[in-house]
């Protein structure tokens, strides 16, 4: 079947560093992509998102960048902060009419001081 | 109003009892979603609904009885649940249709304990 995974679990960076959390995905039809932030105890918060007919989109500190010919998502987040301390989640919504969105297994964020 | 709200945060639950998980959002989003979240992993879903009528069921099982009684309400309705049903349950909403961008908003959600 589709899936969406990522390459790392966990990432360890230092404070002031910039971070990359990578996501691959398999179904060529997905038209979109989200990226999540999820900390402990809560839900999974939107962070930034990109339609498959770009290839990069920034916002806050964070930037996304699709590659469709290997199929691999990426989230760039600069200047590291604790606050980014978190899990984050991929997430791609297939071309399909249920408008669901498959969630990719997850890197765990650790920023240290 | 941008929020997704779910009660209670926390349900401890035997395995014989009648629970129901709650869901509200008032952002005129007609697509709500209950997904379940087991400790690190990703949210999974189970149902979909889009315009109050159930469109997706993930082949769940019946003791999990979801209900739309309107655009702003969803029920999730827990009757002779298993220990490994204890998990995060989250409701989701968005726009419906496929032209919604930022539309996927998820509650704190439900931290189901089946004992």
């Amino acid at each position: 079947g589709e899936s969406v995974g990522l390459h790392l679990p966990t990432l360890s960076v230092q404070e002031g560093d910039n971070s990359i959390i990578n996501c691959a995905y398999s179904n060529s039809a997905s038209d979109y992509f989200i990226w999540y932030k999820q900390e402990s105890g809560k839900g999974p918060q939107f962070i930034i998102d990109i339609r498959s007919n770009m290839d990069k989109r920034q916002g806050q500190r964070v930037t996304v960048l699709l590659n469709k010919t290997v199929k691999h998502l990426s989230l760039q987040i600069a200047a590291t902060q604790p606050g980014d301390s978190a899990v984050y989640f991929c997430a791609e919504r297939g071309n399909n009419a249920g408008n669901m969105l498959t969630f990719g297994g997850g890197t765990r964020l650790m920023v240290k001081p | 109003d941008t929020e997704v709200t779910q009660t209670p945060k926390h349900l401890v639950m035997g395995m014989t009892n009648k629970k129901s998980l709650k869901c509200e959002q008032h952002m005129g989003h007609r697509a709500m979603y209950w997904y379940k979240q087991k400790a690190k992993k990703p949210p999974e879903l189970m149902f979909v609904y889009s315009y109050e009528k159930l469109s997706i069921n993930e082949s769940v099982p019946s003791r999990f009885s979801p209900e739309c009684p309107n655009s702003s309400l969803l029920n999730l309705h827990l009757h002779a649940l298993q220990p490994e049903d204890s998990a995060l349950y989250l409701c989701a909403s968005s726009p419906a249709g496929t032209g919604g961008s930022k539309g996927y908003t998820f509650g704190s959600g439900t931290r189901l304990t089946v004992v």
